[in-house]
């Protein structure tokens, strides 16, 4: 099925280690995006790209990296977890003009102990 | 800095009523704002997108409008349903940004 697939579902890691969330879009969209979702305060953008190869911050970016080698993939790196990054992650996409909004993926529900 | 707000964090209706959803922004000019509804565990899932020179849009029982004076986007579902009930949020143009939601909860 055409959309946007996040894998894991869940994550379980350990102060100061890091990962990788893995984000596949098939519908040749060149706008991908990270949110972060967290109890009352709604969806907040960490970073977004606008085709391959240009990435930009947007507005909770540290300790995290993103990288767009391709169209389809958009991989966010957590540096160094820490508690606070305990959240849950959507990945986005959507075509360049935004016209038909953002289709969103499942989800990652990471927790930092 | 750019601000979206939902009012209500969470209302609740009787079957058959009309919703009415407030979302208003400060400090931006968009040139188009969305609405998504959120069911629990489940990403966000695009319902409508009104650019800022249309006035009111529409689709089957939902209505949005879309004041640039007052910066007020206002989303009605009609007959509501038992169905209807999530969370459904606005977000605002790129560099996007959400509201918290307001969480809905039709009565039968």
């Amino acid at each position: 099925n055409a959309g946007v697939t996040q894998t894991p579902k869940f994550q379980v890691l350990k102060t100061g280690q890091s990962m990788t969330l893995q984000c596949a879009q098939d519908m040749n969209h060149e706008y991908m995006s990270w949110y972060r979702q967290d109890p009352g305060m709604g969806l907040r953008l960490i970073h977004y790209s606008v085709g391959a190869g240009i990435t930009d911050q947007g507005e909770v970016p540290n300790g995290y990296n993103v990288s767009r080698s391709t169209t389809e993939d958009f991989p966010l790196r957590l540096l160094s977890a820490a508690p606070s990054q305990t959240s849950v992650y959507f990945c986005a996409s959507s075509d360049q003009g935004g016209r038909y909004g953002y289709t969103f993926g499942s989800g990652t529900r990471l927790t930092v102990v | 800095s750019q601000k979206i707000e939902q009012n209500s964090e969470a209302l609740n209706i009787q079957e058959g009523k009309t919703a009415t959803l407030t979302c208003n922004y400060t400090n931006y000019s968009p040139a188009y704002l969305q609405w998504y509804r959120q069911d629990p565990g489940r990403g966000p899932v695009f319902l409508l997108l009104i650019r800022e020179n249309e006035k009111e849009k529409r689709k089957e029982r939902l209505k949005v409008t879309f004041d640039t004076t007052l910066k007020q986007s206002l989303f009605h579902i009609t007959a509501s349903q038992p169905a209807d009930s999530a969370t459904y949020l606005c977000a605002l143009d790129r560099p996007e940004r959400f509201g918290a939601g307001t969480r809905l909860t039709v009565k039968p």
